[in-house]
């Protein structure tokens, strides 16, 4: 089945600890993007990458890292740095740069 | 101003009618435009996209794109209780290539 896969879908961390959200497609998608949603919010763009070992900073990028080794791996990291990190973090993926974007399920962190 | 604008809600409309639900945004370069649907607690599933001025049918759901105005809409024809949902307008910004900025989203609900 073709998709893009998030893990973990639910995720709860103390404060100080980073975390790394798992982002795999396997869909051959060139782009990928990371969102987060705050509730009744839209979606904020913390990075995007066109291409495997390239990415961009968003709207949000403070506290968080990425990395692109691989075309069908994209994950985020929420540094102990970002002050808010309690959100639901998205996932997407497009075949070519400014192409209809798919999302995962999500990922719902919560930091107590 | 904000990038992606759309209409205040929440919305709602009787089953059967039209909903009307519209989005302006601010970068003139602008050449690719999305609607995508929320269900609460879900990620984001593609509606509509639409590139050139004018409008697209598909279904009940038809998006109209006027450049000058910089405007962008989505109309629901004989609306359901299932279409109740976030409606999220989301645009690919000229100068910022690669980079799909969203709409803050509007609420519809459909009340039999």
């Amino acid at each position: 089945d073709g998709g893009i896969t998030q893990s973990p879908k639910y995720l709860f961390r103390k404060e100080g600890q980073n975390v790394t959200l798992s982002c795999e497609q396997n869909l051959n998608h060139d782009a990928m993007y990371w969102y987060r949603q705050d509730p009744g919010q839209g979606l904020r763009l913390i990075y995007y990458s066109q291409i495997v070992n390239d990415f961009q900073k968003g709207d949000i990028a403070e506290g968080y890292s990425v990395s692109r080794e691989k075309k069908e791996s994209f994950p985020l990291t929420v540094t102990s740095a970002q002050k808010n990190p309690t959100a639901f973090y998205l996932c997407a993926s497009s075949i070519e740069v400014e192409k209809e974007l798919f999302f995962g399920e999500g990922s719902r962190l919560t930091v107590l | 101003q904000k990038e992606v604008e759309q209409n205040s809600g929440p919305l709602s409309v009787p089953e059967g009618a039209i909903a009307s639900l519209n989005c302006t945004y601010s970068d003139r370069v602008s050449q690719s435009f999305f609607w995508y649907r929320q269900y609460s607690g879900k990620s984001p599933e593609l509606i509509m996209s639409i590139y050139s001025n004018g409008d697209k049918e598909d279904g009940r759901f038809t998006a109209q794109l006027n450049k000058a105005s910089q405007y962008v809409s989505l109309l629901i024809r004989d609306s359901q209780p299932s279409d109740s949902a976030t409606y999220l307008c989301a645009v690919f910004g000229g100068t910022s290539y690669g980079k799909l900025t969203f709409g803050q989203g509007t609420i519809l609900t459909v009340h039999p």
